[in-house]
């Protein structure tokens, strides 16, 4: 068991331009949520899977923003001209959802746009 | 939606003190877990409690969940024990986090 990750750890964008995040979620684990987090706030929930499905989206997620988790496995969070209000840490975690709800954080990947 | 309040919002504490954190929740909820994120941001499930009380090692944590609260606390407390602690609650689909009390542990 290797826990979360995400890639890129760190992504510097300019204004205007798409981003990409991937999420690799602990083995098996059925539950893949998103978050992101900026300075000095709580996580702040963005979507969330079971399996391959979309189950939950956060009504502050712009058009701007989708993601993805195709076959269950791995997800992406995209997000489409980028503005500097999207600068952020973003957040993966995922979950087995047998008995518990413990999520289990990745690392993050921390957005810069300029 | 849900509120979550966790007080207090700063502490320090010097190495060896105890101390109780505390979070507050306006709904019920099926979901209550407690995080510390470390200085350098990883967040690590500390424990996953909707009703109860867990011991793990130097901490501890209750939640009365008929009265909307949970408390952590932290025994012994040491240098890195010093980061940002959160309250996440909700339900399996959706968390909603506290904005965390800052620990500072002073040797």
């Amino acid at each position: 068991d290797t826990g979360v990750s995400q890639n890129p750890r760190h992504k510097i964008t300019k204004r205007g331009q798409n981003v990409t995040f991937r999420c690799d979620p602990i083995s098996e684990h059925n539950r893949l949520y998103w978050y992101r987090q900026t300075l000095g706030q709580g996580p702040e929930f963005l979507t969330y899977f079971q399996n391959e499905a979309q189950l939950e989206k956060s009504r502050l997620l712009s058009d701007r923003f989708s993601a993805e988790r195709p076959k269950g496995s791995f997800s992406t969070l995209e997000i489409q001209r980028t503005e500097q209000g999207d600068s952020a840490m973003y957040l993966c975690a995922s979950s087995s959802g047998a008995g518990s709800d413990t999520q289990y954080f990745g690392p993050g990947t921390r957005l810069t746009v300029l | 939606g849900i509120q979550v309040e966790q007080s207090p919002p700063d502490l320090i504490l010097q190495e060896g003190a105890n101390s109780t954190l505390r979070c507050n929740f306006s709904d019920s909820v099926n979901n209550l877990q407690w995080f510390h994120q470390n200085p350098w941001g990883q967040l690590i499930n500390l424990f996953y409690i909707p009703s109860g009380t867990k011991q793990n090692g130097r901490l501890s944590a209750t939640t009365v969940a008929t009265e909307r609260y949970s408390l952590l606390y932290i025994s012994s407390s040491q240098t890195t024990d010093s980061g940002v602690y959160f309250c996440a609650v909700g339900g399996y689909q959706k968390v909603t986090f506290g904005i965390g009390t800052k620990l500072q542990v002073i040797p």
